[in-house]
């Protein structure tokens, strides 16, 4: 099955600073990299994702890049704000049509630093 | 629009007792899917319906877990006998036919003493 490595498990930066995370996953037919923002007592909020098809994918401050030779996909978030503060998770799945159990990483807290 | 609503948001239960989660997917999502969420596991996917039939259970731990969707709009969750090592956060999931992403509710924080 798929596995997906993430690091770091806790990032601090400055406010104003940029924030990556980075992920890799090991099986080569998975083709849909989703990132999920969790804040204390709730669910994972999807924030961006990207298809394998596509590269790199931008959404205001937050970005998100795709190397599928490397089998690894980042986060990029810019000119970090306090509410940035959170969990981070980056997770992988296969979609063939259909749809299958997402298989997480373990989550990276990110703390901005005022 | 209403998202995933999960309830409890909290059950404190005694070792052995059932324990019964309830999941309402978001109108229209075709999939429904549970996690659960733990500190030294992570998240992991426990069990994913498509229209309400059970389409994968290998991650379901033991066969004191059970899941059943007896219909399009709503899906439980139960464990019998309960036991101190399922204390956990479970998590309800649902997307549309086909498409990602999966929408995620609040969870059920779950202690069993």
């Amino acid at each position: 099955g798929e596995n997906v490595e993430q690091h770091p498990s806790t990032l601090s930066v400055q406010e104003g600073d940029s924030a990556v995370i980075k992920c890799t996953y090991s099986d080569s037919a998975s083709n849909y990299f989703p990132w999920y923002k969790q804040e204390l007592g709730k669910g994972p909020q999807l924030i961006i994702d990207i298809r394998s098809n596509v590269g790199e994918k931008k959404d205001q401050r937050i970005a998100v890049t795709l190397n599928k030779t490397a089998k690894h996909f980042s986060l990029h978030i810019t000119e970090t704000q306090p509410e940035d503060s959170a969990v981070y998770f980056c997770a992988a799945l296969y979609s063939g049509g259909g749809a299958d159990g997402l298989t997480f990483g373990k989550g990276t807290h990110l703390i901005i630093q005022p | 629009d209403a998202g995933v609503i999960q309830s409890p948001r909290h059950e404190v239960t005694e070792m052995g007792q059932e324990v019964t989660l309830r999941c309402k997917p978001i109108s229209g999502h075709d999939y429904l899917f549970w996690y659960r969420q733990t500190m030294m596991r992570g998240l992991e996917l426990l069990i994913y319906f498509n229209n309400n039939v059970p389409i994968d259970d290998s991650g379901m731990p033991e066969d004191r877990f059970s899941a059943k969707m007896p219909n399009a709009s709503f899906s439980t969750l139960k464990i019998q006998p309960s036991e101190p090592r399922d204390s956990a956060v479970y998590f309800c999931a649902s997307s549309r036919q086909g498409r990602q992403p999966q929408h995620f509710g609040d969870g059920t924080r779950l202690s069993i003493l």
